[in-house]
């Protein structure tokens, strides 16, 4: 497709259990973006790569949480015993090129509900 | 820190009346200014952006915003509202820093309701 592709959509997963979010950017797009919105708030950042290296990940909250994107396209994010707290819409985004005032296009986004 | 104020979680206006969603902005440096735009189980999608050129900036459908550095206000208005404006809308400030790249810091969002 088009646009940034982000699988799965929904993911419900039991409170101490280990997921990984997928991402697929814009074809061609060297920068990307992983941001987390919980219920009722404005999406935050968690971690920007560019091309296969993380240039920032002050965003993410603690060490269970981690990401990868190892040929510069598809990015993962990974949670490690994961929480009630860690439900949240997961949003990614790409960029064709890193810039503050550079466009970021976000795909749908992945629901992950911990019970 | 940069950071985004967005007066009013729900904004109802009638289909025709004037649109108007406030954001003010908290920024050390001349910031760069977003409004988003979320519909229903789609992803947020860009309406304008200001980069320090004119101040008027005009989005897509009929959207626009003036920047304001002396109020630090970036509000957003369209001057009739359609149906299909109701969504629930962002506005973002990108974090300067020492990076070159856009950290965006968002609003809490304002959802706008259309009624006939």
């Amino acid at each position: 497709g088009a646009g940034v592709s982000q699988t799965p959509s929904n993911k419900v997963t039991e409170k101490g259990k280990y997921v990984e979010l997928r991402c697929d950017p814009i074809s061609g797009h060297t920068a990307l973006y992983w941001y987390r919105q919980s219920l009722g708030q404005g999406p935050e950042f968690l971690i920007y790569f560019q091309g296969t290296g993380a240039a920032d990940d002050s965003g993410l909250p603690n060490d269970r949480f981690f990401a990868v994107r190892p040929e510069g396209s598809v990015s993962t994010l990974k949670i490690q015993r994961t929480e009630r707290g860690d439900s949240a819409v997961y949003l990614c985004a790409s960029s064709p090129r890193p810039g503050r005032s550079t466009e970021a296009f976000f795909g749908q986004g992945t629901r992950l509900t911990v019970v | 820190a940069q950071s985004v104020t967005q007066l009013g979680s729900h904004v109802s206006v009638s289909e025709g009346a004037l649109v108007l969603l406030r954001c003010n902005y908290s920024s050390s440096v001349p910031p760069y200014l977003f409004w988003y735009v979320q519909y229903p189980n789609q992803g947020l999608q860009l309406l304008l952006k200001y980069t320090s050129a004119a101040t008027l900036v005009k989005g897509i459908n009929g959207f626009e915003a003036e920047f304001k550095k002396s109020e630090t206000s970036f509000h957003l208005t369209k001057p009739s509202a359609h149906m299909s404006d109701a969504a629930e809308y962002f506005c973002a400030v990108s974090d300067p820093g020492d990076t070159g790249f856009q950290k965006l810091v968002f609003g809490t969002g304002t959802r706008l309701l259309v009624s006939p």
